[in-house]
């Protein structure tokens, strides 16, 4: 079993759609948690870092972390082609080097 | 500022050539990774650096050779290049003592023929 576990996809919505990304984790010893988005040919870039159980929002986009069901979200409102990307949720694991275990990544296309 | 920059953006090598891979970052910051990332693999952590002075293995280092020349410098080196180490190549760093997350540069294209 992989440490993170990621849907690659592909999802494709309209635009304006809420978007739902989901990643599931294996071990309870994890604790921050990191949603980054890459365009193609680029490098991945930070959206979303959270510590802690619940929500945290920042604009359009909402990362949620359920410690109880090792599952970590991040929802997209009022979706935009521009969103369109690979979106890859990443954890620190139970290190204090800061190494980052990635999922998959999930490919999103927003159409117009 | 320029974040984490990485040279070049592109390279060709034939099979047995050498290359080194830069990566400077201008943040300050004490910790350095190099990722390959190939398709269907995702992101896998090759060396990295907690600290200036410290170099570490990840999980896949074979074939690779790191240096940490000073705060703002970490190079990765293949000595030997196989085709199997034809990927995308991303350096990444971050401040460890603040627990900040990790910033990415924008990768060097190499395909080795």
């Amino acid at each position: 079993q992989k440490e993170v576990e990621q849907d690659p996809g592909p999802l494709s919505v309209p635009e304006g759609a809420i978007v739902s990304l989901n990643c599931t984790y294996s071990n309870s010893a994890f604790q921050y948690f990191m949603w980054y988005r890459q365009y193609s040919r680029k490098g991945p870039e930070l959206l979303m870092y959270t510590y802690s159980s619940g929500n945290k929002e920042d604009g359009r986009f909402t990362a949620q972390v359920d410690k109880s069901s090792k599952y970590i979200s991040l929802f997209i409102r009022d979706s935009q082609p521009s969103d369109s990307a690979t979106y890859l949720c990443a954890t620190h694991g139970s290190s204090n080097t800061g190494k980052l275990i990635f999922g998959q990544g999930t490919t999103l296309q927003v159409k117009p | 500022n320029a974040g984490v920059t990485q040279t070049p953006k592109f390279q060709v090598l034939k099979t047995g050539q050498s290359m080194t891979l830069q990566c400077a970052q201008d943040m300050n910051h004490n910790s350095m990774y190099w990722y390959r990332q190939d398709p269907g693999m995702g992101l896998r952590l090759i060396y990295y650096s907690a600290s200036e002075g410290t170099t570490d293995k990840g999980e896949v280092p074979n074939g690779y050779n790191v240096s940490r020349l000073n705060k703002r410098e970490f190079s990765l080196r293949l000595e030997s290049a196989a085709p199997s180490q034809t990927s995308v190549y991303f350096c990444a760093s971050r401040d460890r003592q603040k627990n900040q997350p990790q910033h990415f540069g924008d990768g060097t294209r190499l395909s080795i023929l």
